[in-house]
């Protein structure tokens, strides 16, 4: 069974860094590309960039580039996103989830998400 | 980027209602087009592929049909767990491949 485990929520301040994970489990981890999609509350997913475990090849969307690190350990099947300075208006959720890379590429399956709070 | 605009934003309807959403690319996408059924406090689930293929387990109640950059799901009898928020996601050509705002299903 194809699964994605997410960390768990974070409270951070503004100007924390932060890093969350996403484990993959039941398919070959370094064969498709994961993704990760933020969701602000109240607001439709917003996709911000991929990484292709078997090589870290990365492509980020033009609005989080630079904003955030996209990386994977391909030894331990897990992705990550960081941040580096967070602001409050990286309040989210934040979802990774497996391009399924027949072409289409959609998003097959998801993690369960996880909630990224900032605030003095 | 591309642009993806979902109508209605909200839809109110019934068990057993027939129902279609629209979403609109800014540009053609092909048939490049996948859908998402979200529930509150959950992740989005995949429901369909190719702008018309159903993922492997999803109702046959539900419909995708388009191309090119018009595009509309359809569910044919709604139950009652189908109330829910649906997401247009376009993946045509190079990323990002970004989502519609989404259209919220009501009882």
């Amino acid at each position: 069974e194809v699964q994605l485990v997410q960390s768990g929520a974070e409270v951070k301040k503004p100007g924390e860094s932060l890093k969350i994970s996403c484990k993959g489990s039941g398919y070959s981890f370094t064969s498709y590309w994961i993704g990760w999609v933020r969701q602000m509350p109240g607001k439709g997913p917003e996709w911000m960039g991929i990484i292709y475990p078997g090589d870290s090849e990365t492509k980020y969307s033009p609005s989080f580039q630079g904003q955030v690190t996209i990386s994977a350990d391909k030894s331990i099947n897990t992705a990550y996103l960081q941040w580096s300075r967070l602001k409050a208006s990286d309040i989210a959720m934040y979802y990774c989830a497996r391009h399924r890379g027949d072409g289409y590429n959609p998003f097959d399956y998801w993690g369960q998400g996880t909630l990224v709070t900032v605030s003095s | 980027d591309i642009q993806m605009t979902q109508s209605p934003s909200s839809l109110s309807a019934s068990v057993g209602d027939r129902v279609t959403i629209t979403c609109r690319a800014s540009q053609s996408i092909r048939n490049f087009l996948n859908w998402y059924q979200q529930k509150p406090g959950k992740a989005p689930k995949f429901l369909i592929y190719a702008a018309s293929s159903l993922q492997s387990g999803v109702p046959s109640r539900f419909n995708g049909s388009g191309s090119g950059t018009d595009f509309t799901l359809t569910i044919s009898s709604l139950q009652p767990e189908d109330f829910a928020t649906y997401y247009c996601q376009q993946t045509y050509s190079s990323p990002p491949y970004t989502f519609g705002q989404g259209t919220k299903l009501e009882i």
